[in-house]
C-alpha cells in the first residue's frame, strides 16, 4: 500500500492565489521529508527538506518565502506556494526516506496549474 | 560529491524487445543503489534495489546487478511491454543518513506495438 499520501493531486487557480500541498507519512514517522519540483520531460529538481519541529533547508536558487514548509508532526508536512504567478505551475512532489540503506518513498505528486 | 550519470533517452523499442538501460555511479562508501519508475503523470515508484556488491535486483521481469567493480547498475528486461512505457530514474543513498536520494536525470522509454 502507500507510505506517503500527498494531497492534491491537481490545483488549478487563479494568478495571485496561495495553494498548500500537504504530505504525509502513511506508516512512520519522518523527521525528515523532501520536496521537488518536476517540469515536463525534466528530471526531479530538489527544493528543500523538511525538518520536524524547526526550519526548513532550502537548496540554493529556491525562494523561501515564496515556497513556505511547514513539518509540524512527524507525519504531515506542508508546502504552501505563496501568491503562485504561471511561472510556478509545475509537477510537485514529496518524498520521504526512512534512513540506513531504505529507498525513498514518493507521493503521487501534484500538478499546479495556475492561470 | 556523489553523483549518477544514466544514458539519455528517449529510447524506443518495439514490443518484445530487450531493453538495456545504462547507469553508472560515482561515490565515497558503499551506497545502495535503486532503480525507480514513473508513469506518466504519476510520482515515482521503486522498481527495483540492490544494497551491495553483485546483489542483483528483480521486479516485474526487470534486473540490475550491482558491478563495483565498473561502479554500475544497468537496468535489463528481456522482452517489454508497452505498459513499461515510462520514465526510468536511477539512484543511490549518499549515505546512511537522513539526506536525499542522488538521481541520475532519468531515461524515457517508449515501447511501441
Amino acid at each position: 500500500g502507500a507510505v506517503v499520501s500527498q494531497h492534491p493531486s491537481w490545483v488549478i487557480c487563479k494568478s495571485g492565489t496561495s495553494v498548500k500541498i500537504e504530505c504525509r507519512s502513511l506508516d512512520f514517522q519522518a523527521t525528515t521529508m523532501f520536496w521537488y519540483r518536476q517540469f515536463p520531460k525534466q528530471s526531479l529538481m530538489l527544493m528543500a527538506t523538511s525538518n520536524e519541529g524547526s526550519k526548513a533547508t532550502y537548496e540554493q536558487g529556491v525562494e523561501k518565502d515564496k515556497f513556505l514548509i511547514n513539518h509540524a508532526s512527524l507525519t504531515l508536512s506542508t508546502l504552501t506556494v505563496t501568491s503562485a504567478h504561471p511561472e510556478d505551475s509545475s509537477f510537485y512532489i514529496c518524498s520521504v526516506r526512512t534512513g540506513g540503506n531504505q529507498p525513498q518513498h514518493f507521493g503521487d505528486g501534484t500538478r499546479l496549474s495556475i492561470l | 560529491g556523489d553523483s549518477v550519470t544514466q544514458m539519455e533517452g528517449p529510447v524506443t523499442l518495439s514490443e518484445e524487445a530487450f531493453l538495456t538501460i545504462n547507469c553508472t555511479y560515482t561515490a565515497t562508501g558503499y551506497p545502495s543503489l535503486f532503480w525507480y519508475v514513473q508513469y506518466p503523470g504519476e510520482g515515482l515508484q521503486l522498481l527495483l534495489k540492490a544494497t551491495k556488491a553483485d546483489d542483483k535486483g528483480s521486479n516485474k521481469g526487470f534486473e540490475a546487478t550491482y558491478r563495483k567493480e565498473t561502479t554500475s547498475f544497468h537496468l535489463e528486461k528481456g522482452s517489454v511491454q508497452v505498459s513499461d512505457s515510462a520514465v526510468y530514474f536511477c539512484a543511490l543513498t549518499p549515505d546512511s543518513g537522513n539526506t536525499p536520494l542522488v538521481f541520475g536525470k532519468g531515461t524515457r522509454l517508449s515501447v511501441i506495438a
